[in-house]
């Protein structure tokens, strides 16, 4: 169990549409962290959520956003979707930014067609 | 801007054999350093992590990583590598004492090891 839910698991989307991913962080953290992992390749950084607010954003265009809620889940949202956003995306969860550690959820396995 | 080099895309290895894993980071400033490991079909669980003191780093299931600041380098070890050992190997580093401005991870490409019984 790693103590941070995704969901869901397995997606599949056509060009253009949208999606909307969702991420409960572990209890007791109240950082969400978004990542891409395309295939073959380590995760990249999207974007960081702390306190209901992006506070660092990775090299992703503003295609890709997110929200966190009071509870401190947190979804990602992706807008026209292109088939290279095909992709594995993992929600890291963390206390106070995660400078000392993350935990990293299963992910959501996302393919655009 | 931080970058991580592993040297193996692919590692292949016979049970009891040892192991060592590159990596090798570009970061100007004080960093800490992690390993991932991610089993078939599971999600990133951390090995180990270093912060700052010792630079021989202890973490679960045997491994070990020595951080050698003068090589910018964070190298996974392990004396007798088994079966069960068979996983994708994520090296990642973030910037440490960075006044909050900078919270991500940054990940090598990763190198999958296959340990043949």
């Amino acid at each position: 169990d790693a103590g941070v839910t995704q969901s869901p698991t397995h997606l599949i989307k056509t060009r253009g549409q949208q999606v909307t991913l969702r991420c409960s962080p572990k209890s007791g953290h109240d950082t969400v962290s978004w990542y891409q992992q395309a295939l073959g390749q380590g995760p990249q950084f999207i974007f960081q959520y702390y306190e209901e607010e992006e506070r660092q954003r990775g090299n992703f265009p503003d295609r890709f956003s997110g929200h966190q809620f009071p509870n401190y889940s947190s979804e990602l949202n992706v807008n026209a979707l292109l088939l290279g956003d095909s992709a594995l995306y993992l929600c890291a969860s963390s206390w106070r930014g995660g400078g000392y550690g993350y935990t990293f959820g299963s992910g959501t396995r996302l393919t655009v067609v | 801007a931080q970058s991580v080099s592993q040297h193996n895309h692919h590692v292949i290895l016979s049970e009891a054999a040892s192991l060592e894993l590159g990596c090798n980071y570009s970061y100007g400033g004080t960093v800490n350093l992690f390993w991932y490991v991610q089993y078939p079909g599971q999600h990133l669980q951390l090995l180990l992590k270093y912060f700052s003191g010792d630079p021989l780093v202890k973490g679960i299931k045997g491994f070990e990583a020595e951080f050698i600041k003068s090589k910018f380098s964070f190298n996974l070890r392990k004396p007798s590598v088994q079966w069960s050992d068979t996983a994708e190997y994520f090296c990642a580093v973030n910037a440490g004492n960075s006044g909050g401005s900078n919270y991500k991870l940054t990940f090598g490409k990763g190198t999958l090891l296959t340990v043949n019984p």
